[in-house]
């Protein structure tokens, strides 16, 4: 079974530059997240969807960063204009049900984001 | 202070060592308990669940106590391939958000 996936690996913009990652969850979960890492720090929460619907966004940094997930499947999240504190590893998980007891999510590679 | 917090390390066994990581979280209402690892520039993969009573998993032991705060991870016969970050994870009762801690990074010598 493919795992999630995450696109493109690495993306080197500038400030004021935009940026999409995407992720492809694993097939079949409704459920997909996406936390960021920056350096030095813990990764953090920023979103969940379940299937297209935005369940918990309260992650989300500021309104420079838009999550979509258009049909259920996959997802994007844009970040418009890139400042340099956006650096960092943008991680994108998913889970299969929402009643699962305990939750296991299960992280794709990253996408490792620099803003010059 | 930090929602969870763990001993960043490094901690540098040799192989066949014991070891052991702590970790303290916050939130009471915090109600799943894991620890992921996660090797360098990977993804972070789900090692085990804690669950309250203790489980071990083959060398692999988590403990949590819930009065406390507090969750281990002891890890027995170190293997080269033990070497990686260990991060503590806690989820809240009523979200599906997990908090992370910076990890314990491990490194075990031949």
């Amino acid at each position: 079974e493919a795992g999630v996936t995450q696109f493109p690996s690495h993306s080197v913009i500038e400030k004021g530059q935009t940026v999409t990652l995407r992720c492809d969850p694993i097939s079949g979960h409704d459920n997909l997240y996406w936390y960021r890492r920056v350096m030095g720090k813990e990764i953090k929460f920023l979103l969940h969807f379940v299937k297209e619907s935005k369940q918990d966004e309260s992650g989300m940094p500021n309104n420079r960063f838009l999550a979509e997930r258009t049909g259920g499947t996959y997802s994007t999240l844009k970040v418009q204009p890139a400042e340099l504190e956006d650096s960092g590893v943008y991680f994108c998980a998913s889970s299969q049900h929402l009643a699962a007891d305990p939750i296991e999510q299960y992280f794709g590679p990253g996408t490792r984001l620099t803003v010059t | 202070r930090k929602e969870v917090e763990q001993d960043p390390g490094p901690f540098n066994v040799p192989e066949g060592a014991t070891v052991a990581f702590n970790c303290t979280y916050s939130n009471s209402a915090s109600q799943s308990f894991f620890w992921y690892r996660q090797d360098c520039r990977k993804e972070p993969k789900l090692l085990m669940s804690v669950y309250s009573s203790g489980n071990e998993d083959g060398r692999f032991t988590a403990q949590l106590n819930r009065a406390s705060q507090y969750i281990s991870l002891l890890i027995r016969d170190s293997k080269l391939s033990d070497s990686a970050t260990y991060l503590c994870v806690v989820n809240i009762a009523g979200s599906y958000q997990l908090t992370f801690g910076k990890g314990t990074k491990l490194s075990v010598i031949p």
